[in-house]
This record gives structure tokens, C-alpha cells and sequence, in this order.
């Protein structure tokens, strides 16, 4: 069974950091590419990060580029996204999320960290 | 970016009876190897979103055949043939053709 479990969210005040973390399991992590989607409160799904399989490829949102950082470790078989520079409208539940293949089909999500950034 | 946009936005719908959305998509999903990078998701309360449909109109492993896609190009529907009580929470499209893309979702909520 393909799990995939987020933690590291908290409360961070503005300009702050965090390391989040997903550990995956239940499939052959490095043979994937993953995926970070954010939720704000009661709106809607946002694209944040992505990291090919092998970590050499990444992608960051331009609201998040500089301050977001995408990373993963195949040998532990957890992703990581370092996030800096926070601002309130960074507050969000966010998902892991596993690319099926190099088409960017999204099939299995993480229930999600809540990152709620404020003073 | 490829701007998504799902109609309506609420759906209250009597059980059993069927439901449509429908997602408009600023540009093509249609890419040069002949399939379309439009896939449909399901986020119950409380949950985290499902994939339903990936390809248009392709179920995803244990979805049961009362949902189902359509479209080309720019424009998508997703139907459910005869509503559940267990498919309340709101449906989101999603493109990956250029960098990936959510539709604003809709709430679907049982009369």
C-alpha cells in the first residue's frame, strides 16, 4: 500500500522557517517523482514544488521561488521542503504527493502538515 | 499558466440522480504524443483529494464506474451516473501539460 505521511508543520511566525517532511512507503521511492500541494484555508489546491526522481530536477512556484526548497533523500525514502521567509498567505495544509510518471499524473496524496505562519 | 475554470461551483444533488461538471481550460491539454493531460480529483471532508480520472476519461484503480470523463481539447466533463451519499466533498480538475494546474473545485453536497 503506497503511503505517504507529511510532518514538520507548525505554528512559525512571519519571516520564519520550517522543514517538512515526508516519509514514504509501500513503493520504490527513487523510481518516482514527488510533488508538494499546499491548501490554504476552505480554498483551493496549489502547486508548490516538484522533484524528479533522482533530485536533479526541481520545480518551485514563482510565490515560493527562493524561499521554498525541494530536496529528497532516496536512501531514507523521504522528501523534504524547506521553507523560509514566511508570510501569512504561506499559511496552508500541505500534501505530498507521488508522480505516477513523467506526465505530472498525481495518483497518491499524503493527509498533510498544517503550516499556519503568524505572529 | 494555463488557467482552469469549473462549473458551477456548488452542485446539490438528490441520491441517485446523476451530476455533471464542467472544466475549461485557457489552452489545449491535447500535447503532441496524441493524449490529454487532464485528470479529475475527488476531495472528501476532511480528506485528502483522490484521483478519480486521469487521461479524461480513464477510472483510476477502484473507482467505481458511476463516474466518468469526457472532453478534448479545452473542454472536460466529469459525470456521476447516479450520486451517492459517499461522493459529497468537492472535485477539482488538474492539467499537467504546461507545469501543473488546479480548477477552482466544486462542492457537490447531497440534498
Amino acid at each position: 500500500e503506497v503511503q505517504l505521511v507529511e510532518s514538520g508543520g507548525g505554528l512559525v511566525q512571519p519571516g520564519g522557517s520550517l522543514r517538512l517532511s515526508c516519509a514514504a512507503s509501500g513503493f520504490t521511492f527513487s523510481s518516482h517523482a514527488i510533488h508538494w500541494v499546499r491548501q490554504a484555508p476552505g480554498k483551493g489546491l496549489q502547486h508548490v514544488s516538484a522533484i524528479s526522481s533522482n533530485g536533479r530536477n526541481t520545480y518551485s512556484a514563482d510565490s515560493v521561488k527562493g524561499r521554498f526548497t525541494i530536496s529528497r533523500d532516496n536512501s531514507k525514502n523521504t522528501l523534504y521542503l524547506q521553507i523560509g521567509s514566511l508570510r501569512a498567505e504561506d499559511t496552508a495544509v500541505y500534501y505530498c504527493a507521488r508522480g505516477y510518471d513523467s506526465s505530472g499524473l498525481i495518483d497518491y496524496w499524503g493527509q498533510g502538515t498544517l503550516v499556519t505562519v503568524s505572529s | 499558466d494555463i488557467v482552469l475554470t469549473q462549473i458551477p461551483l456548488f452542485l446539490s444533488v438528490t441520491p441517485g440522480q446523476p451530476a455533471s461538471i464542467s472544466c475549461r481550460s485557457s489552452q489545449s491539454l491535447l500535447h503532441s504524443d496524441g493524449k490529454t493531460y487532464l485528470y479529475w480529483y475527488l476531495q472528501k471532508p476532511g480528506q485528502s483529494p483522490q484521483l478519480l480520472i486521469y487521461e479524461v476519461s480513464n477510472r483510476f484503480s477502484g473507482v467505481p464506474d458511476r463516474f466518468s470523463g469526457s472532453g478534448s481539447g479545452t473542454h472536460f466533463t466529469l459525470k456521476i451516473s447516479r450520486v451517492e451519499a459517499e461522493d459529497v466533498g468537492v472535485y477539482y480538475c488538474m492539467q499537467s501539460i504546461q507545469l501543473l494546474t488546479f480548477g477552482g473545485g466544486t462542492k457537490v453536497e447531497i440534498k
